[in-house]
Order: structure tokens, then sequence, then C-alpha cells
């Protein structure tokens, strides 16, 4: 079974300032897809960023960009020029590309405060 | 359309009563999942929808819980005789079938938080 393992449970960043968070999985297969939620307080889930195993390159949305490290079955979520809207809980999840039920599988995540 | 949307928001429940939540998914989408969160925790997945057929079932969903899908539109989470353990945010979630493996992207709705006293 896939599992996805976020170990730093809180994070802060100073406003303007770059931060980086960590996000592990394990699995056996060899395609599948990654992904970054955010949630803000009180509000719905939204996908920040996803990556496709079998694409080498990082994905890149905006200030958001991950390093993918498919070999030490690493995924970080890098923001940069952080802002006060970025506060929220960050999830990293994994998803089958074999399972046809496209179930996202989620990390413990990891709540981010901006400071500014 | 507005995204998904899920009813009630908040509910408070005495332990051993039966509560219902209804999800309304984004229309063209016809992929639903239910998720169960738990505070300071990541969502769990519960089910599974592909039209109105529950194709799978975590085996988080006790007997307690059933969920339905009428006619591939909205859904209905159920617990029957609610214990304070099942106090959490449900979740809902769409998808559109897309190309490759388990379809585009999930759209969440902003959940419904049961609390069991």
């Amino acid at each position: 079974a896939q599992t996805v393992t976020q170990s730093q449970p809180e994070m802060s960043v100073q406003e303007a300032e770059t931060v980086t968070l960590s996000c592990t999985y394990d699995t056996s297969e060899s395609d599948y897809y990654l992904f970054w939620y955010k949630q803000p307080p009180s509000r719905q889930m939204i996908l920040v960023i996803r990556q496709e195993a079998y694409k080498q390159q990082n994905a890149t949305e905006n200030r958001f960009s991950v390093n993918f490290q498919k070999a030490a079955k690493s995924f970080s979520l890098k923001i940069s020029d952080s802002q006060l809207g970025d506060a929220a809980m960050y999830f990293c999840a994994y998803r089958s590309r074999l399972s046809n039920t496209g179930k996202l599988i989620f990390g413990q995540g990891t709540t981010l405060q901006v400071k500014p | 359309d507005t995204g998904v949307s899920q009813d009630p928001r908040h509910k408070i429940t005495k332990r051993g009563q039966n509560v219902t939540f209804r999800c309304d998914p984004i229309s063209e989408h016809n992929r639903l999942y239910w998720y169960r969160q738990t505070l300071g925790q990541g969502p769990e997945f519960l089910t599974y929808f592909q039209n109105e057929a529950q194709l799978e079932k975590s085996r988080l969903l006790s007997d307690r819980f059933s969920a339905e899908r009428p006619k591939g539109s909205f859904s209905t989470l159920e617990i029957q005789r609610t214990e304070q353990g099942d106090s959490a945010m449900y979740l809902c979630a769409s998808s559109y079938p897309g190309v490759g493996g388990g379809g585009t992207e999930a759209f969440f709705g902003q959940g419904t938080r049961l609390t069991v006293v």
C-alpha cells in the first residue's frame, strides 16, 4: 500500500521569503501522480501543483515549484516570495495512475504560518 | 457552476442518532469521492462513485456508514448510530474522467463538520 509522510507539522516563513515543505512517499508503482493541496482555515482544499511521475522536469506554477526526486521518493514544495495569503495547511498527496478510481492518499499536512 | 457544494456545513448530534450529509458535485463530473478528515490530519479516503455506481469502499467505511449517488448526480453519506469517534470533517470531491488513469484533478467541497456529543 502507498503511504505519504510529511514530517513537518508546522513551518513559518517571513513574508517575501522562500520556504520549502517536505514530503516523502512510499510506493512500488512506477507511474503515478503527486500533488500539493492547500487548505486555508475554514475553506475548501484547492490544488496548488501537480507532478506526473514519468516527467523528469519539475512542475512550476508561478511562485510554487516542486523538487521531485523519484529515486528518493521525495516531493518537496517551494514557495517563493511568500505572501500572507499563503498561510494554510498544505497536504502532499499521491494518486496511482494504474488504479482507475483516482483516489488520493494524503500526508498528515504541514501548517504554514506567514509572518508580516 | 460554483463548485462542489456540501450541506450542512456543521452538524452537532447526540451519540446514537443518525445523520445524513449531502454533496452536489460539479455538474459535468462523473467521479465523486468522500473523505474523512480528523483534526490536524490529512483526509482519508472513504468511498468512490463513478456515475451512480459505488466502485470502491475503504475498510474505514464500517457497516454504520452508507453512501449513495442516485442517478449519478448528488450523493449522500449516512452514518447510523453515531459514535464520538465519528466526529470529523467529511469532505466530498469530484473530478472528470480526463485522459490517463484516475481522471482530472479533484475539486473539493468545504466539508461538513460533524460533532457527536
